[in-house]
């Protein structure tokens, strides 16, 4: 499994834009980059994921750096709801059934 | 929502007694996962299935087994509980597709005294 580092933990300011790193430097060729959230109290959930270019989707963009050693999740406007645990985790598209978590990123909002 | 319910959702036991935690999926997904989530961890597989009577191991599957008799139904036992395994346990689908997405169910707090 690909090793990830990612900040303990970040604050940013409501309704302001947050850029979270990951940095995977013994990534696979074929390893999707996937970001997961986990809000207090509740079960991880699906942000995005990529594989080479940036991808866009309704919560954030995902940033992929063009060597793929490190990646960087975009949430454009954050709000309250946006202070959870951020996971970033390399994983390839078939074979392997785990997603290995690390301890992510802490994120909170400022009101 | 992927229709994840688990069941218990609170439980506290005793060391050495059996304990059986239930995940139910409403969407008749082939892919089930077990994980434990502790403080200063990130989420660990314990157990995962691939339909119905087939189950494979996951990183910390040591006094831990599953059982999934229908499809919508993947339950984790815990034989004789320890106070290691007090933990808060997730259960997960793998969303259809090619896009390997876990969906992730509320999860079972339970505490072993």
């Amino acid at each position: 499994d690909a090793k990830t580092t990612q900040p303990n933990s970040m604050e940013s300011n409501e309704e302001e834009p947050v850029h979270l790193p990951c940095n995977h430097s013994t990534i696979s060729g074929t390893d999707y980059i996937h970001w997961y959230r986990q809000l207090p109290s509740q079960g991880p959930e699906y942000v995005i994921h990529g594989l080479t270019s940036n991808v866009n989707n309704r919560m954030a963009s995902l940033a992929i750096a063009e060597d793929r050693k490190s990646s960087t999740l975009i949430l454009h406007r954050a709000t309250l709801r946006d202070a959870a645990v951020y996971y970033c985790i390399p994983k390839p598209n078939f074979g392997n059934e785990k997603l290995t978590f690390g301890t992510g990123t802490r994120l909170t909002i400022i009101p | 929502d992927a229709g994840i319910t688990q069941s218990p959702r609170h439980k506290v036991t005793e060391t050495g007694t059996p304990v059986t935690l239930r995940c139910h999926q409403t969407e008749n997904h082939r892919y089930m996962y077990w994980y434990r989530q502790d403080p200063g961890h990130g989420l660990r597989l314990i157990h995962y299935s691939y339909g119905v009577k087939d189950t494979d191991k996951g990183e910390v599957s040591d006094g831990y087994s599953v059982s999934r008799s229908k499809t919508e139904d993947f339950l984790l036992t815990l034989e004789s509980a320890t106070s290691s395994q007090t933990s808060v346990y997730f259960c997960a689908i793998k969303g259809g597709g090619y896009q390997e997405t876990q969906y992730f169910g509320p999860g079972t707090r339970l505490l072993v005294l």
